[in-house]
């Protein structure tokens, strides 16, 4: 069964670093999301995006973070300046259509992300 | 309470029990999605249920959803071991294309 695939499965950075999380959706879906999950709380909704551009964004998506899909294949978060809260568990989705449709959304494993 | 809270927050059961976890919300929802995190791993989705459905089944699970009351819930039937994990609500408001997702319950099930 296709899946979602991340890299790396755990990163580690110094604060105000730059950090690339990437992401693999699978192959015939339109649709991508990120969510976070810092540890013991809830699945926090990021961004969604569709058709090259950002279609939802949450408050958590502020300017330090960026979403791009530089090819066929890849989603890729970018972080610009990571501060110490923004440890936590990232997880890329996507779907083959948009909620309006009812669509499941598939996650995959996460990139744990550490800030010292 | 938030949009998606479940509850238990924890449970635990022998193998072999009946798990029942329950979901409220509070606005209007397109659908409702229940999904597993086993430790440390990604979100798997299980099931579905749209606003214009009452319950579904898929397995040994089965899921209500009662949008006069906005709750649903989780059943697993003849629970295994393997079948510990987090369970968590998610809400599709038909917007945005985003779910929230509620605070989960742990499940436990011990042989």
């Amino acid at each position: 069964e296709p899946e979602v695939t991340q890299t790396p499965s755990h990163q580690v950075t110094q604060m105000g670093q730059e950090v690339i999380l990437r992401c693999v959706p699978i192959s015939n879906h339109l649709y991508f999301y990120w969510y976070r999950q810092i540890l013991g709380q809830k699945v926090e909704f990021l961004v969604s995006f569709y058709n090259n551009e950002i279609s939802e964004k949450s408050e958590i998506f502020d300017d330090q973070f960026s979403v791009e899909r530089p090819d066929g294949s890849n989603f890729t978060l970018k972080i610009r300046s990571t501060k110490l809260e923004d440890s936590a568990m990232y997880f890329c989705a996507s779907s083959e259509f948009g909620t309006g449709l009812s669509q499941p959304q598939h996650f995959g494993d996460g990139t744990r992300l550490s800030i010292l | 309470s938030q949009q998606g809270e479940e509850d238990p927050q924890a449970l635990s059961i022998q193998e072999g029990e009946n798990a029942t976890m329950n979901c409220s919300y509070k606005t209007s929802i397109n659908n409702l999605q229940w999904y597993r995190q086993n430790s440390g791993r990604g979100l798997v989705h299980l099931i579905l249920i749209r606003s214009n459905e009452r319950e579904k089944h898929s397995g040994r699970l089965r899921v209500t959803l009662d949008t006069s009351k906005k709750s649903s819930s989780l059943l697993i039937t003849a629970s295994r071991a393997a079948d510990t994990a987090s369970y968590f609500c998610a809400t599709d408001t038909g917007g945005g294309n985003k779910l929230t997702f509620g605070t989960g319950t742990q499940l436990k099930v011990e042989l």
